[in-house]
């Protein structure tokens, strides 16, 4: 069956530390890939997505993701976390329908910073 | 630019009331989706306009919930009656469609059912 797994429900990290996500797809093709945060009582901001070519993408906040292949994985990462990091990640896909217009989301992953 | 703007923000009713939710999209797009969050997760999808046009309702419980999108900008989604389970937050995110990717989200209606 089609699926998005974020593998952790909850992370903690300290400020300026390094922040990594995990994302896993489970589809036939390639599907274009998303990360977007939710801060409380927001809506969802996009960070950045793949939809082809360089396998490593620069996105806003200083957050990058990696597309593999071979794992089916296109994990968020982010060198050092700041306090407004603090939020709720969640990894999307674009499925390959007529419009490309159908998305699927990850459970999230709630991040919480520590001073 | 405006973003995508919903309203009400907050919604509380007791069960067996109507409601409704009401999305204006950022201008020129011709997708609009209604996704639904419940706590603790990610949204999933009830329906999706491409200009007028629902093209997936599938997971639209259409028992209860109706949307429509007139002249194909706004769009308004409505429960009636609505039940406990439905206390959740509603989303309405829009996209230019057409393979450009990218959805828009707004901030949400957030409805507790009582």
């Amino acid at each position: 069956a089609q699926s998005v797994t974020q593998p952790d429900i909850h992370i903690t990290v300290s400020e300026g530390a390094s922040l990594e996500l995990r994302c896993n797809y489970s589809y036939g093709a390639t599907p274009y890939l998303f990360w977007y945060v939710q801060s409380p009582g927001q809506g969802l901001q996009l960070l950045l997505k793949y939809f082809s070519g360089d396998t490593l993408v620069q996105g806003i906040k200083g957050f990058e993701a990696e597309f593999k292949r071979s794992q089916s994985s296109f994990n968020l990462r982010k060198p050092s976390v700041h306090w407004s990091d603090a939020a709720e990640y969640f990894c999307a896909v674009g499925l390959p329908t007529d419009s490309w217009g159908k998305f699927q989301f990850g459970a999230g992953t709630q991040v919480v910073v520590t001073p | 630019e405006a973003g995508v703007v919903q309203s009400p923000r907050y919604k509380i009713i007791e069960k067996k009331q109507p409601v409704a939710f009401w999305c204006n999209p950022i201008s020129g797009h011709n997708t609009l989706y209604w996704y639904l969050q419940n706590l603790g997760q990610g949204p999933e999808l009830l329906i999706r306009y491409e200009n007028e046009e629902a093209v997936d309702d599938s997971q639209l419980p259409k028992d209860r919930f109706s949307a429509e999108r007139l002249k194909g900008v706004d769009s308004t989604l409505k429960i009636q009656p609505a039940e406990l389970g439905d206390s959740a937050v509603y989303l309405c995110a829009s996209s230019l469609g057409g393979g450009a990717g990218e959805l828009f989200f707004g901030e949400g209606s957030r409805l507790t059912v009582l």
